[in-house]
């Protein structure tokens, strides 16, 4: 399968944490990498391979994995996450990539 | 500095070709993998199309036949031959650097997008 599936959307009160998942056959293979898009933007890469996160982007998001179920965490979710999240992963034939369908986060 | 431009949308009727450019600074377009990735208006991201730096080229079925992803390597620039438009072909447009340094891929450098409009 090459497919990935994400909940539509997902809300937090500020600074407590959620969870957004993302779940596909081919996460058994390969580690997910996340996305953070606000709008008019471009995605901004928040989570790659096993939990690592690029320069500038804060701890409060971690991304564990389990099987075919990858995670972004948001520990104290603050006003500026509110976005959508994607996530993405090389599909099962290994030469192509798929995207989850997107989540939009709510910080209320 | 590390960055991609992408230019050369616009609007164009069903069955029209459209190219778009995408040009590299800061780092070497034929020594990466790079990929087209696109989104409908209010619609998620759509991976279209990737070239290895050893030149190999995938597609997403949805485009695959209409659409040819290749690169010039004097100019540092990606492209992306678009034909047999279709309406459904409306998106914003992005060039990304797929980095391979280990078996899980991912983004780390995208471009600002190139809207592409299909209609008549």
């Amino acid at each position: 399968s090459s497919e990935l599936t994400q909940d539509p959307a997902v809300s937090v009160a500020l600074g407590q944490t959620v969870r957004i998942t993302c779940q596909g056959y081919s996460l058994r293979s390969y580690y997910a990498s996340w996305y953070q898009q606000k709008p008019g933007q471009a995605p901004v890469l928040v989570i790659y391979g096993k939990n690592n996160r690029p320069s500038g982007i804060p701890d409060r998001f971690s991304g564990p994995s389990s099987g075919n179920t990858a995670s972004l965490t948001i520990t104290g979710a603050q006003a500026e996450d509110e976005a959508d999240y994607y996530c993405s992963s090389r599909d099962s034939s290994g030469n192509r990539v798929v995207f989850g369908g997107g989540t939009k986060l709510t910080v209320l | 500095e590390v960055q991609l431009v992408e230019s050369g949308g616009g609007l164009v009727q069903p069955g029209g070709s459209l190219r778009l450019s995408c040009a590299a600074s800061g780092f070497t377009v034929s020594s990466n993998y790079l990929s087209w990735v696109r989104q409908a208006p209010g619609k998620g991201l759509e991976w279209v199309s990737v070239i290895y730096s050893g030149g190999s080229t995938y597609y997403a079925d949805s485009v695959k036949g209409r659409f040819t992803i290749s690169r010039d390597s004097s100019k540092n620039t990606l492209y992306l031959q678009m034909n047999s438009l279709r309406p459904e072909d409306t998106a914003v447009h992005y060039c990304a650097r797929v980095n391979t340094a280990m078996a899980s891929w991912y983004f780390d450098l995208w471009g600002r997008g190139t809207l592409v409009t299909v209609s008549s």
